[in-house]
């Protein structure tokens, strides 16, 4: 069955912090993508990348970076937290040219 | 021109009924509708998807319906049970470029027993 794994389910962590959100897919998908959840705006898209090393920023960049130096792991850093930062964030993944995308479990970042 | 809006934001049907979630776009662009569903503490999972060539699919009790001229989809649930009780997000992506999907706000269906 095919996967994608977020590292930590609950993260709490401190406004100004620099917050590492690690996933990783084992179905040898060249595309990623990074989603924030919110109540009432749906998933928006934050980051994705089409191979190691390319990135591109989706709708709401802003406060985030992202970093793909395997084929299998795309990392999500926010450089300095914030509390307008606490969120779920979705990781997932697709193969090129298919659009239905596998989802992680979803890590809920509180910044306090 | 990028937005996909989903209603209603929250749903409660009764076990049984038909439970029915409406999204409409911009985009003319866009060639490709799936809808997720997203049950608590879990990530959101493919339903069923549609393009814009049938106006109809059904995949056992769910029904996606397609006006192109409306630009407007939507999620038929048919026979709804309890265990339909979950979050669902209706989407859209274009074939040129990123082909990213472009999420709905999401509904939250109750299915009362």
């Amino acid at each position: 069955d095919v996967k994608v794994t977020q590292s930590s389910r609950y993260l709490v962590k401190r406004t100004g912090e620099k917050v590492f959100l690690e996933c990783v897919q084992d179905m040898d998908h060249e595309n990623m993508f990074w989603y924030r959840q919110d109540p009432g705006l749906g998933l928006r898209l934050i980051y994705f990348s089409y191979d190691v090393k390319m990135k591109e920023k989706g709708d709401i960049p802003e406060g985030y970076s992202v970093s793909r130096e395997k084929k299998e792991r795309f990392s999500l850093i926010l450089e300095s937290a914030s509390t307008n930062q606490t969120s779920m964030y979705l990781c997932a993944s697709s193969p090129p040219g298919y659009r239905g995308y596998t989802f992680g479990s979803g890590t809920r970042l509180t910044v306090v | 021109q990028q937005q996909v809006k989903q209603s209603p934001q929250s749903l409660i049907v009764q076990k049984g009924g038909i439970s029915i979630i409406n999204c409409a776009y911009e985009n003319t662009a866009f060639d490709y509708f799936p809808w997720y569903q997203q049950f608590p503490g879990k990530g959101p999972a493919l339903l069923i998807a549609i393009r814009p060539d049938v106006s109809e699919k059904k995949e056992g009790r769910f029904t996606i319906s397609f006006n192109k001229s409306a630009k407007q989809f939507s999620l038929h649930i048919m026979d709804s049970q309890p265990g339909d009780s979950a979050t669902y997000f209706c989407a859209a992506s274009m074939k040129q470029g990123a082909q990213k999907l472009v999420f709905g706000q999401g509904t939250r269906l109750t299915i009362n027993p």
